[in-house]
Parts: structure tokens; sequence; C-alpha cells
């Protein structure tokens, strides 16, 4: 089945030490997010990849840096964990921009800072 | 700006119950307006949507109609069952210069007890 997977499920980290989160699809869509769910809150989107142009979201930290090498694999990477990074970070994909097109999630990582 | 306001939780229903969640939203464009669902410890998945004033969606039971007049895209369904036990996000989204994002309300948890 076509699909959005991410890596590691969990990830525990120790405050100030880089992390990185892992995305991939099999959907060959265009468009990738990495959005941030603190608990019991909606999800926040960081940004996102059109092919290779990346968009940052106005008050998405410095702390907060993405990757994607190819259409498949996008990577979230935090260069210095606090404790209020501790969140699920999701991964979504949809085919194009537009109002039409729908986002498909991954399972989500859920970062633990220590 | 756009924004999604949800009813606050949590709804605790008995199985076979009614269920309405509302959702209301304020968008500067023509939104497309989704319900989605995240089960515990998992990512969210899209339950309806709907991309037009007085398109119904629906899936697995579960029924909402985009209603522009009231600028409203509450959730129903007739019949619980414990199994629909989750966080259900109210979402619209919005083209803009920088591509279109999902603006999630601040989610409603259902629990149904048998």
């Amino acid at each position: 089945d076509a699909m959005v997977i991410q890596n590691p499920r969990y990830q525990v980290t120790q405050f100030g030490k880089p992390v990185t989160l892992s995305c991939s699809q099999t959907l060959n869509h265009n468009v990738m997010y990495w959005y941030q769910q603190k608990s019991s809150q909606a999800p926040k989107l960081l940004f996102h990849y059109y092919d290779k142009d990346f968009n940052n979201e106005a008050d998405t930290p410095d702390n907060f840096q993405s990757r994607r090498p190819n259409t498949s694999f996008c990577f979230l990477d935090i260069r210095s964990p606090g404790l209020g990074d501790a969140a699920m970070y999701l991964c979504a994909t949809s085919r194009e921009f537009g109002r039409y097109n729908e986002q498909f999630f991954g399972p989500g990582t859920r970062l633990t800072v220590l | 700006g756009n924004s999604v306001t949800q009813m606050e939780g949590p709804v605790t229903l008995s199985e076979e119950a009614f269920l309405t969640i509302n959702c209301t939203y304020t968008a500067t464009g023509y939104p497309s307006l989704f319900w989605y669902v995240q089960y515990p410890g998992e990512g969210l998945q899209l339950l309806l949507k709907a991309t037009k004033a007085d398109d119904k969606g629906s899936n697995k039971g579960f029924e909402a109609t985009y209603r522009k007049e009231t600028t409203s895209f509450h959730l129903e369904k007739g019949s619980v069952q414990v199994s629909d036990s989750a966080v259900y996000f109210c979402a619209l989204s919005v083209p803009s210069e920088a591509g279109t994002a999902l603006i999630f309300g601040k989610g409603t948890t259902l629990s149904v007890s048998s």
C-alpha cells in the first residue's frame, strides 16, 4: 500500500543534543509537510516542500531545519532541542497544492527531551 | 485570518448514542473543509471532506455539511461505537502564495463506552 512512513516512532534525546527525524513516502507526491503537535493541541505547520522548494512558516524557530534530498524522503533536524520541543512530529504529503488536495499523514514520531 | 473553532471536549457517550461535534470557521478565501480523526498513538486520518458550499462529506457513518451561510461544518453520526473513540479535528484549507496549509481546530476527544 502507498503510504507515509516515519522513523523512529519514538525518539528520546537529551537537552541540546541534535536529533533528526525521518519521513518517507511511496505516494510520489510533490508536497511534503512537517507539523508539530504538542499534547492536547492541534497540529501546527512548521514548514513544507514543493518538490525542492522550501517554505518556512514565519513563526517556526530557527532551531528547526529540514532537508529533502529526493522526492521520497524528508528530514526534520532539531539542532539544539529544548524541553519545549517535546511533541509529536507529523509528516504529511499531498499531490499538489490547492484547496482540493488531501493531505496524507504518517503515524508520527513522539520526541522526548530529557 | 483563517481559523477553526471546535467545541470543547471531552465528549462522553454511550454506544449507539447520537454524536454532534460543532465546528465553525473563518477564512479569507474559499476554503475546503475537512474532518480528520486521530486514534491513540497514531497519526491523523482523513475522515471526510467537502470542497464547496452545501456539499456533504460522508464516511463510516459520519457526515458533515459545508454551510457557507453559517460558516460551519458540524460532524454527526447517528449511532456511535466504542471503536469511534478518538480525537476529531476539524480543519480548513485555503491556498496562499506560499502554498496550501491545513488550519486545524484544537480537537475534540470522543470517548464511547459500552
